[in-house]
């Protein structure tokens, strides 16, 4: 069925960075722009920004600007989320997830969220 | 872009209704109709419920409704039951381009 495959989790020092990769299964990964939101331990939602897996443009929310990269891998339907100089408060399980095109700037699939933790 | 306000909690006894609120300004939710709702079990990822304001996916039960007025969308879910015992999202297109979550409502069935 149609789903996004995340990576396992990952334990960071401070000051390192992740790289989280979002494997398309089932769609056209082309075809649907990719997000990713994230979540704190016991917190809300956060969007961090959206690519375009077709062209590989991307648009991210202000905070992350300079500091997230997005990316893709068409030839197998993947895409990247990495974050550099993390903090202890980076800790969250990471989602990505798919752009409903019946009703854009919703999210139809996600994927199971990659945790992410960062402790020295 | 600061977070949408959702009210903390609301709670029902199975069978009622309940609406659960998302307030933004008119850069967010006042100035779109992509306002979406997403249900959030414990340890689970959120599923979307609700996209352009009212519209339902396939598979989502017309317990949940959406609606909009000015700045503020709500969600109603009718006939509470047990298993709707979850947190749940706004989210809303902004003027900036980009996505903005809501600060979340956990929702108790009494």
């Amino acid at each position: 069925q149609v789903q996004l495959v995340q990576s396992g989790a990952e334990v960071k020092k401070p000051g390192a960075s992740v790289k989280v990769s979002c494997k398309a299964s089932e769609y056209t990964f082309t075809g649907y722009y990719l997000h990713w939101v994230r979540q704190a331990p016991g917190q809300g939602l956060e969007w961090m920004g959206w690519i375009n897996p077709n062209s590989g443009g991307t648009n991210y929310a202000q905070k992350f600007q300079g500091w997230v990269t997005m990316t893709r891998d068409t030839s197998i339907s993947t895409a990247y989320m990495e974050l550099n100089r993390l903090k202890s408060d980076d800790t969250a399980v990471y989602y990505c997830a798919r752009e409903n095109r019946q009703g854009p700037h919703s999210f139809d699939i996600w994927g199971l969220g990659t945790m992410v933790t960062v402790s020295s | 872009q600061s977070a949408l306000t959702q009210s903390a909690s609301v709670s029902g006894s199975p069978g009622q209704s309940i609406t659960i609120s998302c307030t933004g300004t008119r850069s967010d939710v006042g100035g779109y109709r992509y306002v979406s709702w997403y249900q959030q079990h414990p340890g689970k990822a959120p599923k979307l419920l609700i996209y352009d304001v009212s519209s339902r996916p396939s598979g989502v039960s017309n317990r949940f409704s959406g609606s909009k007025s000015g700045n503020t969308a709500s969600l109603t879910i009718s006939g509470l039951q047990a298993e709707d015992e979850a947190d749940y999202y706004c989210s809303s297109y902004t003027i900036s381009s980009t996505e903005v979550f809501g600060t979340g409502t956990q929702v108790t069935v009494l």
